[in-house]
């Protein structure tokens, strides 16, 4: 199975903020790779999938980059509602497997 | 309105059995293929099972191998997990989960449903 390690797994952030978030395959994925947002008692939202491809009504301020082993998320301007659980999945082979999750807590 | 809603969860002893649906509403689900993914309490994502659209194909996680099994019935737009011998380690809301976007692998999914929850307590 390929394993997926996110990094960190909680960070603390501003309203503002700048914030990434790392997700590393255990094999090359290409860019099968997709990124959710979760919020307590919700199910998963999709953000981006392809790697880099924002998903339909996702605002821009979100973006995805890289490929192969090495991706990242990145929210350009922490807002309020953006507080949440995030998870990288790749979707290259079976079985498909997520990352542990990044907790983005408010400073 | 593109919707999948999930029902049948509930409380259950070890080693017995429950039956979760997943209502498809929205979209053409017989050509779609579907997943179950599952969400232990305080706990990451961990995927289940996916059929394909016909239901000529299934996998499983290791996990749930030899004890669950997906099914569907493209008439009624719904999807089935049926689940036995079930552990106090399969207590988790359980999604189920298909896609709206092309690509090309199996195994993507980007709409999900609500989830319902699966206790399995003495």
């Amino acid at each position: 199975d390929i394993q997926m390690t996110q990094s960190p797994s909680s960070l603390s952030a501003s309203v503002g903020d700048r914030v990434t978030i790392t997700c590393r395959a255990s094999q090359g994925i290409s860019s099968y790779l997709a990124w959710f947002q979760q919020k307590p008692g919700k199910a998963p939202k999709s953000l981006i999938y392809a790697a880099s491809s924002l998903q339909s009504g996702v605002p821009s301020k979100f973006s995805g980059s890289g490929s192969g082993t090495d991706f990242t998320l990145t929210i350009s301007s922490l807002q309020p509602e953006d507080f949440a659980t995030y998870y990288c999945q790749q979707y290259n082979s079976y079985p498909p497997t997520f990352g542990g999750g990044t907790k983005v807590e408010i400073k | 309105q593109v919707q999948l809603v999930e029902s049948g969860g509930g409380v259950v002893q070890p080693g017995g059995s429950l039956r979760l649906s997943c209502a498809a509403s929205g979209f053409t689900f017989s050509n779609y293929g579907m997943h179950w993914v599952r969400q232990a309490p305080g706990k990451g994502l961990e995927w289940v099972a996916f059929i394909r659209y016909d239901g000529s194909n299934k996998f499983y996680a290791d996990s749930v191998k030899g004890r669950f099994t997906i099914s569907r019935d493209n008439s009624k737009n719904t999807l089935y997990l049926q689940m036995n011998s079930l552990r106090a380690e399969d207590t988790a809301v359980y999604y189920c989960a298909s896609r709206t976007t092309m690509v090309t692998t199996w195994w993507y999914f980007d709409l999900w449903g609500r989830g319902t929850l699966v206790t399995v307590s003495s």
